[in-house]
């Protein structure tokens, strides 16, 4: 069964530090897709990227940026130089393509607070 | 593109009454439309799996009868909480699928309570 692990459940940063939320996975498939949400306190997901399983190359956007690396299934995200509105629960999501229907399954999601 | 809208809200209702929410899938045809739960402060749970014109995949624990979804066309899906009660308060938000199995795409959410 497919199982994101979001370890860190509240994390408080002050502007512009940097900040890694960690995200792990567990899947026996060979194709999946891993993604990350924003949720902003209105509720709404706000999509972040998705990533496949076969493409391990880090993206950065902006002071966004991920690191998949599959041999340790993590895939992590990085925000460089924190500001106040990144404040926002982040959910890690896998979705795999073989099995489940392609259903995702989050992770327990990852409160951050950015203070000025 | 890729906009898909969730109607209403808001809702507040009574106890023991049905009430129906919609989501729809603005510009794409979503074969595919996904239901969640979310509880204050925990995760998004799958409730059920929609296919268009056929009968919706519930997940483990998650009444049937008491959530009835139907998905009967391409762009609408509705989940209708029936005889509603003060626990099935919640979040509940939706996403729409495509037939590629890559990207979920989430409307806003509609957030009920019930009295």
């Amino acid at each position: 069964a497919q199982k994101v692990t979001q370890a860190q459940t509240e994390i408080s940063v002050v502007e512009k530090e940097d900040v890694t939320l960690d995200c792990v996975y567990e899947t026996r498939d060979t194709t999946y897709y891993l993604f990350w949400y924003k949720q902003p306190p209105s509720g709404e997901l706000v999509f972040l990227i998705r990533r496949n399983s076969f493409d391990e190359q880090n993206e950065i956007s902006g002071r966004y940026s991920w690191n998949f690396q599959k041999s340790t299934s993590s895939f992590n995200f990085t925000i460089t130089a924190s500001q106040v509105v990144d404040s926002a629960v982040y959910f890690c999501a896998l979705s795999e393509a073989d099995t489940n229907a392609g259903k995702s399954t989050f992770g327990d999601g990852t409160t951050l607070t950015v203070k000025p | 593109g890729a906009v898909v809208s969730q109607h209403p809200s808001w809702v507040i209702c009574k106890s023991g009454t049905s009430v129906k929410i919609e989501c729809r899938s603005l510009d794409f045809q979503a074969t595919t439309m996904f239901w969640y739960r979310q509880f204050p402060k925990q995760s998004l749970m799958l409730m059920a799996t929609s296919n268009e014109g056929s009968k919706a995949t519930y997940e483990q624990g998650v009444e049937k009868d008491k959530f009835l979804i139907n998905h009967a066309s391409l762009t609408l899906s509705t989940l209708t909480v029936t005889s509603a009660h003060p626990e099935d308060s919640s979040f509940y938000i939706c996403s729409a699928r495509t037939g590629s199995r890559e990207t979920q795409y989430f409307g806003p959410g509609t957030r009920l309570l019930v009295l």
